[in-house]
């Protein structure tokens, strides 16, 4: 399968601890992004990497939520001191390059957290 | 915000009759894109129109886009009961970002 895909599909935690998720774009795609997606709500932006350059984060929720692309390849989610309301979809989705504005999005699968 | 916002929020049809999904936005944009999310999983992107575009079809989708009301229609011609799902209408401006409404949950009866 050569789709996005993210890793762990679902992710049951405590409040307070520290979670990481990660997303694998799909081959050759230069930039990836980050929404979150909340009970019948649709996805919200959060941040976008062009190769390794995180070129917007003023969207990320507040300052426990962090992201890193470091080799241009795979990104990281990290999400600090969970709070119940963290509880989510956390979507990724990536593009290939253009020359122009980057169109369409391919989605992965999601990863489901649940903070008791 | 530019997000869009989809009407109706819900819909529900028989097999074989046609779906039309509504979405309108506030500024300017680039493109304007719809997605399909079936239960619990990701999103799948259907169909995109630029803005110098008014009219746009795949298979059985056609997409209408009026940039002077800032608005653009969905329509699904002889529904099918796997096309239940929430669709989603997607502004994209210069920002790089899509902006997500709250979509239109779609049920198809058999």
């Amino acid at each position: 399968d050569t789709g996005v895909s993210q890793d762990p599909r679902h992710k049951i935690t405590k409040r307070g601890q520290n979670v990481t998720f990660r997303c694998d774009p799909i081959s050759e795609h230069n930039r990836l992004y980050w929404y979150r997606q909340t009970l019948g709500q649709g996805p919200e932006f959060l941040t976008y990497f062009q190769n390794e350059a995180q070129l917007e984060k003023s969207r990320l929720l507040s300052d426990r939520f962090s992201a890193e692309r470091p080799k241009g390849s795979f990104s990281t989610l990290e999400i600090q001191r969970t709070e119940q309301g963290d509880s989510a979809m956390y979507l990724c989705a990536s593009s290939p390059p253009s020359l122009g504005y980057p169109e369409t999005q391919y989605f992965g699968p999601g990863t489901r957290l649940l903070v008791l | 915000s530019q997000q869009g916002e989809e009407d109706p929020q819900a819909l529900s049809i028989q097999e074989g009759e046609n779906a039309t999904m509504n979405c309108s936005y506030k500024t300017s944009i680039n493109n304007l894109q719809w997605y399909r999310q079936n239960s619990g999983r990701g999103l799948v992107h259907l169909i995109l129109i630029r803005s110098n575009e008014r009219e746009k079809h795949s298979g059985r989708l056609r997409v209408t886009l009026d940039t002077s009301k800032k608005s653009s229609s969905l329509l699904i011609t002889a529904s099918r009961a796997a096309d239940t799902a929430s669709y989603f209408c997607a502004p994209f401006n210069a920002g790089n970002m899509l902006t997500f409404g709250g979509g239109t949950r779609l049920m198809v009866k058999p």
